[in-house]
């Protein structure tokens, strides 16, 4: 069964520093999201992506984060500073949308960012 | 150290018993709505989902039922099993940009179920 994958699955980092978070979306699909889970709490939206552009971003989602599909199948999200308020579980997700309804998101199985 | 996220409902329940997970929606345009299991240090795993036009969807060993009057989800789960343990949340799926859709994840509730 086709999956969402990421990589790393843990990433330790200084507050500061520079993090590229990766995710391999299931083939077929055209639609990407981040998602953030600090530890304890809900699941946040950061930002949607398609057709090679931001379609949507939380306020969440500010000048230091950024996301790009390099080549026909890596999704990346950028951090370009990190603070120690960025670490959480990252999640990364994407669908296949029919037609403007919404389809089921399928979700990788997270990159945990430790900002010390 | 101390935990400052969010208070977890809880259910627990015996091996081989129903159960039934509630969950609250906030936005009446929400037109669909899924279910996630989340197990410890894994991503949100799909289990069911329903759209606004139906208020009953049954999948193996689930069905999820929809009142739009109340802005209600429920979860049920047959005959749980001690795998079925882990932290349960709904989705909104709410219209973002274009046809594009985020959602809105609810608090969770985490499901024990003792052998």
């Amino acid at each position: 069964e086709p999956e969402v994958t990421q990589t790393p699955s843990h990433q330790v980092t200084q507050m500061g520093q520079e993090v590229i978070l990766r995710c391999v979306p299931i083939s077929n699909h055209l639609y990407f999201y981040w998602y953030r889970q600090i530890l304890g709490q809900k699941v946040e939206f950061l930002v949607s992506f398609y057709n090679n552009e931001i379609s949507e971003k939380s306020e969440i989602f500010d000048d230091q984060f950024s996301v790009e599909r390099p080549d026909g199948s890596n999704f990346t999200l950028k951090i370009r500073s990190t603070k120690l308020e960025d670490s959480a579980m990252y999640f990364c997700a994407s669908s296949e949308t029919l037609a403007g309804v919404p389809d089921t998101q399928y979700f990788g199985p997270g990159t945990r960012l430790t900002v010390l | 150290g101390e935990n400052v996220g969010l208070h977890l409902p809880t259910l627990s329940v015996q091996e081989g018993d129903n159960s039934i997970i509630n969950c609250a929606y906030s936005n009446s345009a929400s037109d669909y709505f899924i279910w996630y299991k989340q197990e410890s240090g894994k991503g949100p795993q799909f289990i069911i989902d329903i759209r606004s036009n139906m208020d009953k969807r049954q999948g193996q060993r689930v069905t999820v039922l929809l009142n739009k009057t109340v802005k209600h989800l429920s979860l049920q789960i047959a005959a749980t099993q001690p795998g079925d343990s882990a932290v349960y949340f709904c989705a909104e799926n709410k219209a973002g940009g274009g046809s594009n859709y985020k959602l809105t994840f609810g608090k969770g509730t985490l499901l024990t179920v003792n052998p």
